[in-house]
């Protein structure tokens, strides 16, 4: 069964601080992976995707990808209060359906 | 640009009344269209997705049915909702192939009393 793994948090990081978020993947052979925030009450937004090994870096977030032991991350730097909500991550396994399973996602406090 | 509308926002409704959601991209031809629901504190959970009008593909097969009329249009509906159908649900429409995420709608909170 694909899986899609994260920790619930909350992962509670200052202001200005580095936040680590991280997601490991049952399903080897995975292509896409994709970081969503979601604040309270509100519907998940794309933030970052992420396709090969390495990092990708967009402003203050750095996504980091090793397929080989499965598990992608997200680093957001000089965190602010505003980047406080759930971070959902999300894998499309291979074949042909390309539906992403999806991660419960990990619950962000950045306190000033 | 694209833009996907989603309504209502909100819905209270009884036990075993009728349930009709409705979702429309603006900006796209042919997209893949879905609907997910969260339970609270929960993950989220796919129900339905459609590659095209009139094919649905069907996650979840429960009290609850799709539809897709037209292109850029997704249809949610039930036709005696349970208590158990209470949550988020959100449509999401992506571009076809592979690497591409959603773009989700903003909502509906339903919640069945």
């Amino acid at each position: 069964q694909k899986e899609v793994e994260q920790n619930s948090g909350p992962l509670s990081v200052p202001e200005g601080a580095i936040a680590s978020l991280n997601c490991t993947y049952s399903d080897r052979g995975s292509q896409s992976f994709f970081w969503y925030r979601q604040y309270s009450g509100k519907s998940p937004e794309l933030i970052m995707s992420i396709y090969s090994n390495g990092d990708k870096e967009d402003g203050r977030f750095t996504a980091q990808l090793n397929k080989a032991s499965q598990y992608v991350s997200l680093l957001i730097r000089d965190s602010q209060p505003s980047d406080s909500a759930t971070y959902l991550c999300a894998v499309t396994p291979p074949g042909g359906s390309y539906i992403p399973t999806f991660g419960r996602g990990t619950s962000l406090i950045v306190h000033p | 640009s694209q833009t996907i509308h989603q309504w209502p926002a909100t819905l209270v409704q009884p036990v075993g009344s009728p349930l009709s959601l409705e979702c429309t991209v603006e900006g796209t031809s042919n997209p893949n269209l879905y609907w997910y629901r969260q339970a609270a504190g929960r993950g989220l959970q796919l129900l339905f997705y459609s590659v095209g009008i009139g094919q649905i593909s069907s996650e979840v097969p429960q009290n609850l049915s799709a539809s897709r009329p037209q292109d850029r249009q997704f249809i949610l509906s039930s036709k005696k909702l349970l208590l158990s159908d209470s949550g988020f649900y959100l449509c999401a429409w992506s571009r076809q192939g592979l690497n591409y995420g959603y773009t989700f709608g903003s909502g509906t909170r339903l919640t069945v009393v």
